[in-house]
């Protein structure tokens, strides 16, 4: 069965910080995925990554960088933390089977990271 | 560019009712489709998906959708639904012609009550 695994549960922070999430997959995924949740506005894709090293952003990548150094890691970075990133924030992978299928395979989600920003 | 619309906020239903969660979509090319499922403080759940082939797609725990081109829907449903359904329910699409990343609907609220 396919486990990501996000570092925690629960963080809180202050305005200002510098805040890493870590994402974690064991299941030799090619894809990786950043998304935050909010009431009222479902997912919202941040970045995501294809292979190590390569990263594309997504619809609402403004104030987030990412690192994927290794395949199985996917981190999130906030630079310099508002209260406006305080959210749910969710991890995602997938396999990739060839250029014919692209990204038809389901993703599988951590259980998430509820980050407040004070 | 592409979208997802799930135009209930919450559905409400008698345990042992016909359930249908609603979704349309808007792609370029052929639209690949998913339903996932989050229960309380976990992450989404993947349930069924639609890439080609029978519009009626079955899924994970009695989990049906029907695929409706003219109508671009993809409506979930199941035939008798139970309590422990009540969850939050997700539509996602990828067009042929984008990328890697889903879109995401809003997320429709299911309550069954006993």
């Amino acid at each position: 069965d396919v486990k990501v695994t996000q570092s925690s549960r629960y963080l809180v922070k202050r305005t200002g910080e510098k805040v890493f999430l870590e994402c974690v997959q064991d299941m030799d995924h090619e894809n990786m995925f950043w998304y935050r949740q909010d009431p009222g506005l479902g997912l919202r894709l941040i970045y995501f990554s294809y292979d190590v090293k390569m990263k594309e952003k997504g619809d609402i990548p403004e104030g987030y960088s990412v690192s994927r150094e290794k395949k199985e890691r996917f981190s999130l970075i906030l630079e310099s933390a508002s209260t406006n990133q305080t959210s749910m924030y969710l991890c995602a992978s997938s396999s990739y089977l060839g250029a014919a299928s692209r990204d038809n395979q389901p993703q599988h989600f951590g259980d998430g990271t509820r980050l407040s920003i004070l | 560019a592409q979208s997802v619309a799930q135009p209930e906020d919450q559905v409400n239903v008698a345990e042992g009712n016909p359930l249908t969660v609603k979704c349309t979509y808007s792609v370029s090319g052929n639209p690949y489709l998913f339903w996932y499922v989050q229960y309380p403080n976990r992450g989404l759940q993947f349930l069924l998906k639609y890439i080609t082939g029978d519009n009626l797609v079955k899924g994970s725990y009695g989990f049906e959708a029907e695929f409706n081109k003219s109508q671009t829907s993809f409506h979930l449903k199941k035939p008798s639904a139970l309590v422990s359904d009540s969850a939050l329910y997700f539509c996602a699409v990828r067009g042929s012609n984008s990328g890697y990343a889903l879109n995401f609907g809003k997320g429709t609220s299911l309550l069954v009550t006993p």
